[in-house]
């Protein structure tokens, strides 16, 4: 299994408060990602980087911001967390940019009431 | 921006009967991508399709991507209640685009025993 590690895996907040997600990896992969995955919608790219300090904006990024000052750790922070980000967050990493063979960690649940 | 759009979005099958799962997108498809989600866990890749026409197989599961590269469809021969799950297709979002996934919404697929 590739090291993925995501914390918290559960959390449950107040709607207007600072969240922060943690994805490590322990397998110096280059490319991380953050997925959120909903009921009727399957995965949709957040944030992703393709190395220390370089992250970009997928399809859902408004109310995310992302970080990586380190390979191995990748944050995803909500400023002022809405309930409709309650959500399942996954992260994923792979070696290439080229392929869409992700490896993905088990997903931090959400709830933002 | 692509859709994938997938069929059936559940599946009850009886232990040892064959069944197919479709991926149909709205785009030519640059790369397909099968992956199957346990349960509260993350996804595990099963399979990439890049060629028209192409075919390839993993144990007892087909995967096949048309002439046309807009459809994709995953055979499981024999099910086995190993086989439950949710299977995913992601595909590249653009040509150059890679490792960025849009993922289709996913079917479920439970084997009774």
């Amino acid at each position: 299994d590739a090291g993925i590690t995501q914390s918290p895996r559960h959390k449950v907040t107040e709607t207007g408060t600072p969240v922060t997600l943690r994805c490590h990896q322990t397998e110096n992969h280059r490319y991380m990602y953050w997925y959120r995955q909903d009921p009727g919608h399957g995965l949709r790219l957040i944030h992703y980087s393709y190395g220390v300090k370089d992250t970009d904006k997928g399809e859902v990024s408004d109310g995310y911001s992302v970080s990586r000052s380190k390979t191995e750790d990748f944050l995803l922070t909500l400023e002022s967390a809405t309930s409709s980000q309650t959500s399942v967050y996954f992260c994923a990493i792979s070696d290439s940019g080229e392929t869409g063979e992700l490896f993905f960690g088990e997903g931090s649940r959400l709830t933002v009431l | 921006s692509q859709e994938l759009e997938q069929s059936p979005q559940s599946l009850i099958v009886q232990e040892g009967k064959n069944l197919t799962i479709n991926c149909t997108s709205s785009k030519t498809l640059y790369g397909l991508y099968w992956y199957k989600q346990k349960y509260g866990e993350g996804l595990i890749f099963l399979m990439m399709l890049q060629k028209g026409g192409e075919e390839k197989s993993h144990e007892k599961i087909t995967a096949k991507l048309d002439e046309k590269k807009q459809q994709s469809s995953l055979h499981i021969t024999a099910s086995q209640p190993s086989h439950a799950g949710i299977y995913l297709c992601g595909a590249d979002a653009s040509e150059s685009s890679g490792d960025k996934l849009t993922f289709g919404t996913g079917t479920r697929l439970a084997v009774r025993p």
